[in-house]
């Protein structure tokens, strides 16, 4: 596969559920980046990731919890969600740090009941 | 901290027609990037164009040419000879040069853009 790819594209779970996002980059980028997209909101910044190492957390709950193992890969743990937490989430990734072109994946419509 | 503002939520034209999208920021940095990137509904984010604050000159794409207005922090997407495949919510969105990590991008909330035939 080829750009930014995204695993689940769909997610459905409870308030107590425990799920994981996952984020892949065949771009040979270094940086990488979580966005929030909510109805009616602009896009939100989550997490900065650069050489695997977190460079910036936007002030977001405890109960997202990302991980970088490597340059190529980005997860985002979730964990005692909360409705207002639904909302498609973007991968992204860039080939330095700032500034640079974003390449973004196809998102996770995640939805929290 | 910076903020850009989409002023038109919705906006219809017909096919081969031009359209300008307009997007206003507010910053008091000197070095940025502004971008425009389009969603369609398949919803793949995907870059239209981006333009450099320290280039005077304004940045073209084949169809899509932006109209850069740095001291009234302006930054307006043209696009001419529109086209069905234009149809998307079109996001406009800063960055600034701050020389060491990675910085994420603010966007504005978006104009969706339907052509229509």
């Amino acid at each position: 596969e080829t750009g930014v790819t995204q695993t689940p594209r769909h997610l459905v779970m409870g308030m107590t559920n425990k799920k994981s996002l996952k984020c892949e980059q065949h771009l040979g980028h270094n940086a990488m980046y979580w966005y929030k997209q909510s109805a009616k909101k602009p896009l939100e910044l989550m997490f900065v990731y650069n050489f695997k190492e977190q460079t910036e957390n936007n002030s977001v709950p405890s109960r997202f919890s990302p991980e970088c193992p490597n340059s190529s890969h980005l997860f985002l743990h979730l964990h005692t969600l909360q409705p207002e937490d639904s909302a498609l989430y973007l991968c992204a990734s860039s080939p330095r740090a700032a500034p640079d072109t974003q390449y973004f994946g196809p998102g996770t419509r995640l939805t929290v009941l | 901290a910076q903020t850009v503002t989409q002023s038109q939520p919705e906006m219809s034209v017909q096919e081969a027609e031009t359209v300008t999208l307009s997007c206003t920021y507010d910053t008091s940095e000197n070095n940025y990037y502004l971008f425009w990137y389009k969603q369609p509904p398949s919803r793949q984010m995907i870059l239209v164009i981006r333009q450099e604050a320290y280039k005077q000159q304004n940045a073209t794409e084949n169809r899509f040419s932006v109209n850069f207005q740095k001291a009234a922090k302006s930054f307006s997407l043209k696009i001419s000879d529109s086209q069905l495949g234009d149809t998307a919510m079109y996001f406009c969105a800063f960055m600034t040069n701050s020389g060491g990590g990675a910085d994420g991008l603010t966007f504005g909330k978006g104009t969706h853009l339907i052509i229509q035939p």
